[in-house]
C-alpha cells in the first residue's frame, strides 16, 4: 500500500458544485501539504500543515480551504468549483523537527476535471 | 523570497545519448536543492537531493546532479539515456530552516522525450 493515499484519483464535476479531496498517510510525518499541478506551471503550494493546530495558505490558496483531521489525514475542499480549478492535485508529507529536510513524500495525484 | 527556473520546457534526446537538465534558483543562502521525477500518470519520486558538502551528488536510476554555488545552477545529468526515462523532471529549493518559508518550491517541469 502507499504510503500517502489519495483519495478520488479522478473526479469530474459541474460549476459550482462542492469538491473534497481527501489525503491519509501512514509515514507518521507530522507536516502535509496540497500542492496543484498545470501543464507549463509546475506545482504550486495551495495549503500547508505543521500540526493538526497550524495550517497556513500557500501561494494560491484562494477558491480552496483545508482541514487537518488528524495527524494523518489532510484534506482540500472547493467550496463552489470553477473550470480553472481543473488540474492535477497532489498531496504531500514531510518530516518535522531535527529531521526536517524539505524533502517531500507525494501521492500519487488526484485529476480534478470542471466543466 | 525563493524562486526556481527550469529553462526548456521540452527536450528530445536519443536513446543511448547523454543529458542534461538545466536548473537556476534564487535564494539570499545555499538552498537544500531536489530534483523529482514524474512518470506518466504517476505521483512524484526523488532522484536526488543536495544539502552540502560534496557538490555532485549521485541519484536513483544513474542520475547525478552538480551544484554551483556561482552559477545558482543545480543541473541533472545522465550519461546515457534510456527509454524508460522519458517522464517530466522538476527541480526544487527549500529553506526549512528559515522563518515564513517551510515548503519546497518547484520549477516549471521538463519534459523529456526519448527517440529510439
Amino acid at each position: 500500500d502507499a504510503d500517502v493515499t489519495q483519495t478520488p484519483r479522478n473526479r469530474i464535476t459541474k460549476t459550482g458544485k462542492r469538491i473534497m479531496l481527501e489525503c491519509s498517510q501512514t509515514k507518521g510525518h507530522d507536516r502535509m501539504y496540497w500542492y496543484r499541478q498545470d501543464p507549463g506551471l509546475g506545482l504550486r503550494l495551495i495549503y500547508y500543515s505543521f500540526d493538526v493546530k497550524d495550517i497556513n495558505k500557500g501561494e494560491i490558496s484562494d477558491g480552496y480551504s483545508v482541514s487537518r483531521q488528524a495527524q494523518a489525514k489532510f484534506s482540500l475542499s472547493l467550496e463552489s468549483a470553477i473550470p480553472n480549478q481543473t488540474a492535477l492535485y497532489f498531496c504531500a508529507t514531510s518530516e518535522a523537527g531535527g529531521s526536517d529536510t524539505g524533502e517531500l513524500f507525494f501521492g500519487e495525484g488526484s485529476r480534478l476535471t470542471v466543466l | 523570497a525563493q524562486s526556481v527556473t527550469q529553462p526548456d520546457i521540452h527536450i528530445t534526446v536519443s536513446e543511448g545519448a547523454s543529458l542534461e537538465l538545466r536548473c537556476n534558483y534564487s535564494y539570499g543562502a545555499t538552498p537544500y536543492l531536489f530534483w523529482y521525477v514524474q512518470s506518466p500518470g504517476q505521483g512524484l519520486q526523488l532522484l536526488l537531493k543536495y544539502f552540502s558538502g560534496d557538490t555532485l551528488v549521485q541519484g536513483i536510476k544513474g542520475f547525478e546532479a552538480e551544484f554551483k554555488r556561482s552559477q545558482s545552477s543545480f543541473n541533472l545529468r545522465k550519461p546515457s539515456v534510456h527509454w524508460s526515462d522519458a517522464a517530466e523532471y522538476f527541480c526544487a529549493v527549500g529553506a526549512p530552516w528559515a522563518p515564513g518559508r517551510r515548503a519546497l518550491t518547484f520549477g516549471s517541469g521538463t519534459r523529456l522525450q526519448v527517440q529510439p
